[in-house]
């Protein structure tokens, strides 16, 4: 079963911050928030992960609530090549649900 | 160059065949993983293995079966029981199972039976 929720899709302007949300209510305190990209009938690929702190790498960043209930993944300057289907899913957890698929609008 | 690799792309079997999909990672990981994604669908996991001689089921194994045999290699067998094998199979790796867990996805194989 998922236990994170995401939007099913998003649309994004090119060059444009592309931010996508994540809800996960019920995520215990040793539990790491991770993201992953999916290209067409690609395998998926790791983005980035947290516990709690901001993190940001060269991919894209990751915003954590306080609270720890959601999280935010932040494509700076979205382009054409990340158009994908991304992927929430909490450290102790399987199942990737159906993630959102981003897509990057020229 | 360190990574995961699955042969072959594409597979084409008879309904009622087994066949074995391979899969080796070279990253010195000690946790593997397959996992089964229909169209439109997400991953959903068949079998893990934390260690070698050691696997897990998990959520869809019916109609799976897998060997840990060598700490680089995790072949799946589809067997003849599983009712609707044709499918998109990845699999993964990663340095352990628990709370820090990155994976490291293969191409996949794309099975396709007849």
């Amino acid at each position: 079963d998922a236990k994170t929720t995401q939007p099913t899709s998003m649309d994004c302007a090119e060059g444009r911050a592309a931010n996508l949300p994540c809800n996960h209510s019920t995520i215990s305190g040793n539990e790491y928030v991770y993201w992953y990209r999916q290209i067409h009938s690609q395998g998926p690929q790791y983005i980035i992960h947290g516990l709690k702190n901001n993190e940001t790498n060269e991919m894209a960043s990751l915003i954590i609530t306080e609270d720890r209930k959601s999280s935010t993944l932040i494509l700076p300057h979205a382009t054409l090549r990340d158009t994908a289907v991304y992927y929430c899913i909490l450290s102790t957890q399987f199942y990737f649900g159906t993630g959102t698929s981003l897509t990057v609008i020229p | 160059d360190g990574g995961i690799t699955q042969s072959p792309k594409y597979l084409f079997r008879k309904e009622g065949q087994n066949v074995t999909l391979s899969c080796e990672q070279n990253l010195n990981h000690d946790a593997m993983y397959w996992y089964r994604q229909d169209p439109g669908q997400g991953l959903r996991l068949i079998y893990y293995s934390q260690i070698v001689n050691d696997f897990q089921k998990g959520d869809i194994a019916e109609g799976y079966s897998v060997s840990r045999e060598k700490k680089e290699s995790f072949p799946l067998t589809v067997t003849s029981a599983q009712k609707n094998p044709t499918a998109f199979y990845l699999c993964a790796s990663s340095i352990a199972t628990g709370v820090r867990n990155e994976q490291f996805f293969g191409p996949g194989t794309r099975l396709t039976v007849l």
